[in-house]
Parts: C-alpha cells; sequence; structure tokens
C-alpha cells in the first residue's frame, strides 16, 4: 500500500516571500501522479498542481511549482510571491497510473499561514 | 454547470439515528467517491465506484453503505451513525483515467456530528 506523509504540520511565511512544504511518499509502483490540493477555511478541495512520475521536469503554475525527486520519493511545493490568499491547508497526494484507479491518498496536510 | 454539489452542507445525529449524505455531478463523470476528513488524518476513501451498479469498498468502509444507480448520483448511507463517523465528508468524482490524468472535483464537503 502507498503512503503519504507530510512532515511540516504547521508553517508560515511573509508575504511576498518563498516557502516550501514537503512530501515524501511510499510506492513500489513504477509509474504514478503525485499531486498538491489546497483546503482554505472554506473547506473546497482545490488542486494545485499535479506531477506525472514519468516526467523529469519539474510541473510550475505560475507562482507554484514544485521539486519532484523520484528516487528519493519526495515532491515538494514551492510558493512563491506568497499572498494572503494562499493561507490554506495543503495536502499532498499520491495517485497509482493504473487504468480505472482513481483512488487518491492524501498526507496528513500542512497549515500555512501568511503574515502580511 | 453545477460540478459535484452535496446536501446538507451541516448535519446533527443522535447515535443510532440512520441518514443518507447526498451526492450529484453534472459533468457526466464515471468515477465518483467518497471521503471522510479528519483532524490530523487527511482525507481516506470510503467507498467509490467506477460506473453505474459498480460499487467497491475503500480504505475505511465500516458503517457506511453506497449505491450508484444513475450516473450522476452517489449517495452515501450511514445505517447507525456512530459518534467515530463524526467527521467531514467530501464525495468527488472524475472521468477515468486513461494515458490522460484527470483532474479530480471535490464537492463542499458535509460537516457530521454524532452525539
Amino acid at each position: 500500500a502507498q503512503t503519504v506523509t507530510q512532515s511540516q504540520p504547521e508553517m508560515s511565511v511573509q508575504e511576498a516571500e518563498t516557502v516550501t512544504l514537503s512530501c515524501t511518499y511510499d510506492t513500489s509502483e513504477s509509474d504514478y501522479y503525485l499531486f498538491w490540493y489546497k483546503q482554505p477555511p472554506s473547506r473546497q478541495m482545490i488542486l494545485v498542481i499535479r506531477q506525472e512520475a514519468y516526467k523529469q521536469q519539474n510541473a510550475t503554475e505560475n507562482r507554484f511549482s514544485v521539486n519532484f525527486q523520484k528516487a528519493a520519493k519526495s515532491f515538494s511545493l514551492k510558493i512563491s510571491d506568497s499572498q494572503l490568499g494562499d493561507a490554506a491547508m495543503y495536502f499532498c497526494a499520491y495517485r497509482s497510473a493504473d487504468f480505472g484507479n482513481e483512488k487518491l491518498t492524501f498526507g496528513t496536510g500542512t497549515r500555512l499561514t501568511i503574515i502580511p | 454547470n453545477a460540478g459535484v454539489t452535496q446536501t446538507p452542507k451541516f448535519q446533527v445525529l443522535k447515535t443510532g439515528q440512520s441518514m443518507t449524505l447526498q451526492c450529484a455531478q453534472d459533468m457526466n463523470h464515471e468515477y465518483m467517491s467518497w471521503y471522510r476528513q479528519d483532524p490530523g488524518m487527511g482525507l481516506r476513501l470510503i467507498h467509490y465506484s467506477v460506473g453505474a451498479g459498480i460499487t467497491d469498498q475503500g480504505e475505511v468502509p465500516n458503517g457506511y453503505n453506497v449505491s450508484r444507480s444513475t450516473t450522476e448520483d452517489f449517495p452515501l448511507r450511514l445505517l447507525s451513525a456512530a459518534p467515530s463517523q463524526t467527521s467531514v465528508y467530501f464525495c468527488a468524482s472524475s472521468f477515468l483515467s486513461g494515458t490522460h490524468v484527470y483532474e479530480q472535483y471535490f464537492g463542499p464537503g458535509t460537516r457530521l456530528t454524532v452525539t
């Protein structure tokens, strides 16, 4: 079974600064997908960024980028130019690449606070 | 498109009561699932379905039943509520992935308290 670990329950960053959230995972599969979800106080789960394991290039979405280290099974999220609206819980999630296996395995989350 | 809708948003039950959490999507997604979110534990999969008439268990299925009679609806039933089922429940849906990874869309959640 796959597991996802987020070792930072809480993080804080000054507005406009950069912060990195850590995620490690354990799997015996060679092909899979990794995701970062944001959950603001509204509770809505919002997809931030995703990475296909077969791609060596790190995914980027505007101010959000990842550092994907497949051999180390590490998938960190970097948020640049942090904004007040970035304050939320952030969840790392794993999904197998098997067809029809849409199950997401989530980490326990990191609460990000933005300091004005 | 309403996306994924869940009702109710909040519910309080007494131990032993039954209820159904409703989930509907209007995106013609084959895959639907239910997760529960507990403090310090992330989201855990309860049940899922890959199409009408097909359901299967996830990581924490005990105490919950599901059925999928239509593509659009995937209700979650609690037959005899227990305090351990106090949680926030999320429904999610997506197309089945093949060579393309489809995004899972989440509903707004239902906060359930069992006293």
